[in-house]
């Protein structure tokens, strides 16, 4: 079993970067397929970006290209996301998602973090 | 402004049947991608619903189902109890985007 758990809400200014860590147990990171979504109050789900595991590359939304990052650290099995050049409109819960059975153009998101609340204020 | 498009709301009766429509294009569900779809209560974090088109992970009532044609696919809820009003989303890729999407949502309200 899969459990994802991220760590807690950030308040930044505007301009400022953020990293959210989501801690994998039951698997490795290098294992799963690891995802990232947001969720900006009272709207939908947007997906940022995720691991391909048939090319080994992770790609990105392209609206958040140049500005987001995932990484992993396997010493730790944990699973990052970084955003950089925070704007009002990146205030949202974001989310760490994987599955088991996931491949370049179908992830099923069986698993998922509990989300966290990143404010960008002045 | 996503590329796959779906009813803001829908609702009905406990007992009956409802569907929530998933619209796309070409280069998504109608270009043969997996359609997978989430519930989401209020305050929590979605929840896997239907994989695959069709597929129900285990612990999934059964009154929950999936189908696609086309360029759209659909989710029906049969016997709609109250404790299914909630957010449903549903998930494709997009080949000319090369991103995953989500549609836009549909809220379900059991009257």
């Amino acid at each position: 079993q899969v459990q994802l758990v991220q760590s807690g809400a950030e308040v930044k200014k505007p301009g400022a970067s953020v990293k959210v860590s989501c801690k994998v147990s039951g698997y490795t990171p290098s294992e799963l397929s690891m995802h990232w979504v947001r969720q900006a109050d009272g709207k939908g789900l947007e997906w940022m970006g995720g691991f391909d595991p048939e090319d080994g590359e992770t790609i990105y939304a392209q609206k958040l290209q140049g500005r987001v990052t995932m990484t992993e650290d396997t010493s730790t099995n944990t699973a990052y996301m970084e955003l950089s050049s925070l704007r009002a409109e990146d205030t949202a819960i974001y989310f760490c998602v994987t599955g088991l059975y996931c491949s370049g153009t179908s992830c099923p998101g069986n698993y998922w973090g509990q989300g966290t609340l990143v404010t960008v204020s002045s | 402004q996503s590329v796959l498009t779906q009813p803001p709301s829908v609702s009905g009766a406990p007992g009956q049947r409802v569907t929530i429509s998933c619209t796309g294009s070409s280069s998504n569900i109608g270009a043969g991608y997996d359609v997978h779809w989430y519930q989401q209560l209020p305050g929590t974090a979605p929840k896997l619903l239907i994989y695959g088109d069709t597929n129900r992970p285990s612990g999934v009532p059964d009154r929950f189902s999936g189908s696609k044609s086309g360029t759209s696919a659909s989710l029906a809820i049969t016997g709609l109890q109250a404790e299914d009003e909630a957010d449903y989303y549903c998930h494709s890729y997009d080949s000319s985007l090369r991103n995953f999407v989500f549609g836009t949502g549909t809220k379900v309200t059991s009257l």
